[in-house]
């Protein structure tokens, strides 16, 4: 069965500091992806990454940056000098797209408060 | 181009009550599915489709039901509505092709049963 773990609940920064979401996943499969969303106060639902397991190159993109790792199964993710706008509720999510499945597997999420 | 849509926005259900939550997406993907968020929960899957007539049960299917005839819906009814049913119920649909971007998800229903 796949899992993912966010063992960080909630972080709290100071504007313009840097800060990593952690990221630790269980699967058997050798074909996945790993999704991150952000969950503002609106409560909407952000895609903001894909990553499958064939790729472990580090991608950044603007101030977020992600680190894929299978030795460690981690998929970690961190925001550069963030802002106020970063609060919000981050998603780590699996999905093993093995056959016909078409299941989502999301972490319980990690509340981020930065303040000004 | 309205992606994935779900209404009602917010409904209050009287336990015992019955209802349907609707979804529907524009496009055309195969894979749909019903997530409950619960505080401290993160996303629940309750149920999933990967096509017309092809349903299966998620980690919490209990008390609801759904149904895929068509591609573009995917409506998920509660039989008889219950207080631990108090939700917000996320519906999101993805493309089985291997280059799809991924799930996109409707903007929620925030269910209160009382």
């Amino acid at each position: 069965a796949q899992k993912v773990t966010q063992a960080q609940t909630e972080i709290s920064v100071v504007e313009k500091e840097d800060v990593t979401l952690d990221c630790v996943y269980e699967t058997r499969d050798t074909t996945y992806y790993l999704f991150w969303y952000k969950q503002p106060p609106s409560g909407e639902l952000v895609f903001l990454i894909r990553r499958n397991s064939f790729d472990e190159q580090n991608e950044i993109s603007g101030r977020y940056s992600w680190n894929f790792q299978k030795s460690t199964s981690s998929f970690n993710f961190t925001i550069t000098a963030s802002q106020v706008v970063d609060s919000a509720v981050y998603f780590c999510a699996l999905s093993e797209r093995t056959g016909a499945n078409s299941k989502l597997t999301f972490g319980k999420g990690i509340t981020l408060s930065v303040r000004p | 181009n309205a992606g994935v849509t779900q209404t009602p926005k917010f409904q209050v259900l009287k336990t015992g009550q019955s209802m349907t939550l609707q979804c529907a997406q524009d496009m055309n993907h195969e894979y749909m599915s019903w997530y409950r968020q619960d505080p401290g929960m993160g996303l629940r899957l309750i149920h999933y489709s990967v096509g017309a007539g092809i349903t299966d049960q998620g980690e919490v299917p209990n008390g609801y039901n759904v149904s895929r005839s068509t591609t573009e819906d995917f409506p998920l009814r509660l039989l008889s509505a219950a207080p631990s049913q108090t939700s917000v119920y996320f519906c999101a649909s993805s493309s089985a092709q291997p280059g799809g971007v991924g799930y996109t998800f409707g903007s929620g229903t925030r269910l209160t049963v009382v």
